[in-house]
């Protein structure tokens, strides 16, 4: 079945910290990985994209990465400040059609 | 939010009344796309167009239509045999429907039923 797991489900850290939110996934074939950042009450936006033969990829604060024969990927946020607070959702794209499978979301909360 | 824009922000729904939630885009996107989203819940994908006068059905098209007479607009109605229809809807654009490529999410309305 493809799937996407994402852990933990919710995350509490303090201003300042780094943490890693993970994802795991099932889907097959595999085209790309995609990590979205989510307020509440607001669409998802674009954070990074990667392909089989990306295992890194980074944009500011945000470091994913991919390994492909684990079928796992790492969302790292550097030095976290408060907008940070948000979901974080992991998409796998599914095959040469392009069926987006789209994981729960990790809750994360940036206390000051 | 990219240029998509959705409205209204809220929208009630009585019972067994059919309601649209408008979605317009100016970023020349060919392809949209309609997702729900529920509590602790994946996006699940509703209907996608890649061009304008052509839609598919997504995973969970029951109770709901589109129409997409413009390249800019993809209204979704949402009505009376969707049962279950209180959730965020996301409306989406991407250049082309091609799988490789960055689709951008509108702010989303939320659907309540009264």
């Amino acid at each position: 079945k493809n799937q996407v797991e994402q852990s933990p489900q919710s995350l509490i850290i303090l201003e300042g910290k780094n943490c890693t939110l993970q994802c795991n996934y099932t889907v097959s074939p595999f085209s790309n990985l995609r990590w979205y950042k989510q307020d509440t009450g607001r669409g998802p936006v674009s954070l990074t994209i990667m392909t089989f033969s990306e295992n890194t990829k980074s944009n500011g604060r945000y470091t994913a990465t991919l390994d492909a024969d684990t079928k796992q990927s790492s969302l790292h946020i550097t030095a976290s400040q408060l907008s940070d607070s948000a979901s974080y959702i992991c998409v796998v794209t599914r095959g040469s059609q392009g069926n987006l499978i789209f994981g729960k979301g990790t809750k994360l909360s940036v206390k000051p | 939010d990219g240029g998509i824009t959705q409205s209204p922000k809220y929208l009630f729904r009585k019972e067994g009344q059919n309601v649209t939630l408008s979605c317009e885009q100016n970023l020349n996107h060919d392809a949209m796309y309609w997702y729900r989203q529920d509590p602790g819940q994946g996006l699940r994908l509703i209907y996608y167009s890649q061009i304008v006068n052509d839609f598919q059905k997504g995973d969970i098209a029951e109770g709901y239509s589109v129409s997409r007479e413009k390249k800019e607009s993809f209204p979704l109605t949402v009505t009376s045999a969707q049962k279950n229809p209180t959730a965020f809807y996301l409306c989406a654009s991407s250049w082309s429907g091609r799988y490789q490529e960055t689709q951008y999410f509108g702010p989303g309305t939320r659907l309540l039923v009264l």
